[in-house]
């Protein structure tokens, strides 16, 4: 039984371009959540997804990020028009059930640089 | 909001020593994550913790509900342990997790 996957493990876009982080959660887990890591700082909370549904957004940005995780294939996290505070380490955790009732599984991160 | 705190922030010690990493947080939580994050960046779950105690290997994690802190303790420790240890909580209500900063932990051999 794979790990959780993402992908690629570093991401190197130019300021205004998109950047997509991928996550394919352990099999048999329907819950996805997003963390950032700045520079420095602790990791932070960005979104919890099931299949095909957004569950709580809060630590979102509200513009330039989206995420998805649809019916079949990973979930995605999507930045537009990056800009260089965008450049952190993303980590991706799976579970069978919340964070609130079961440990979470972490991805090895990706590594979003902004030039 | 729930504040997340940890310390010491860094702990040097010798190996063998027993190590204790302390986490204090502000309002009720439903769960609380102990995490290792290795200097390559992966992060492991090392335990989730409700209530009481919990074992694994040479690791234990121990919480009070009621005073709102949580202890991680590493016997015989080793020059392997060296890592950071995160304290994450999962409010009441809410799935995404509040972390510490973190307690960046180097075992000498």
């Amino acid at each position: 039984n794979a790990g959780v996957m993402q992908n690629p493990r570093h991401l190197v876009r130019r300021r205004g371009q998109e950047a997509r982080l991928r996550c394919s959660p352990m099999k048999g887990h329907s819950h996805v959540y997003w963390y950032r890591q700045l520079p420095e700082e602790g990791l932070k909370f960005m979104v919890y997804l099931q299949k095909e549904n957004i569950i709580d957004e809060s630590g979102m940005p509200k513009e330039r990020f989206s995420a998805e995780f649809p019916k079949e294939g990973p979930s995605i996290l999507r930045i537009q028009q990056v800009v260089r505070g965008d450049s952190a380490a993303y980590f991706c955790a799976s579970s069978p059930r919340t964070a609130r009732d079961e440990k979470l599984f972490f991805g090895s991160g990706t590594q979003l640089s902004v030039l | 909001k729930n504040e997340v705190e940890q310390s010491p922030q860094n702990l040097t010690a010798q190996e063998g020593e027993f190590i204790t990493i302390n986490c204090s947080y502000s309002v009720g939580i439903s769960a609380l994550h102990w995490l290792q994050q290795h200097p390559g960046g992966g992060i492991v779950s090392l335990f989730m913790l409700s209530s009481g105690k919990k074992k694994h290997g040479r690791l234990i994690a121990t919480i009070n509900i009621q005073e709102k802190h949580s202890s991680l303790h590493i016997t015989a420790s080793h020059p392997r342990d060296s890592a950071v240890y995160i304290c994450a909580v999962s409010p009441g209500g809410a799935d995404g997790l509040t972390f510490g900063k973190g307690t960046h932990l180097i075992i000498q051999p």
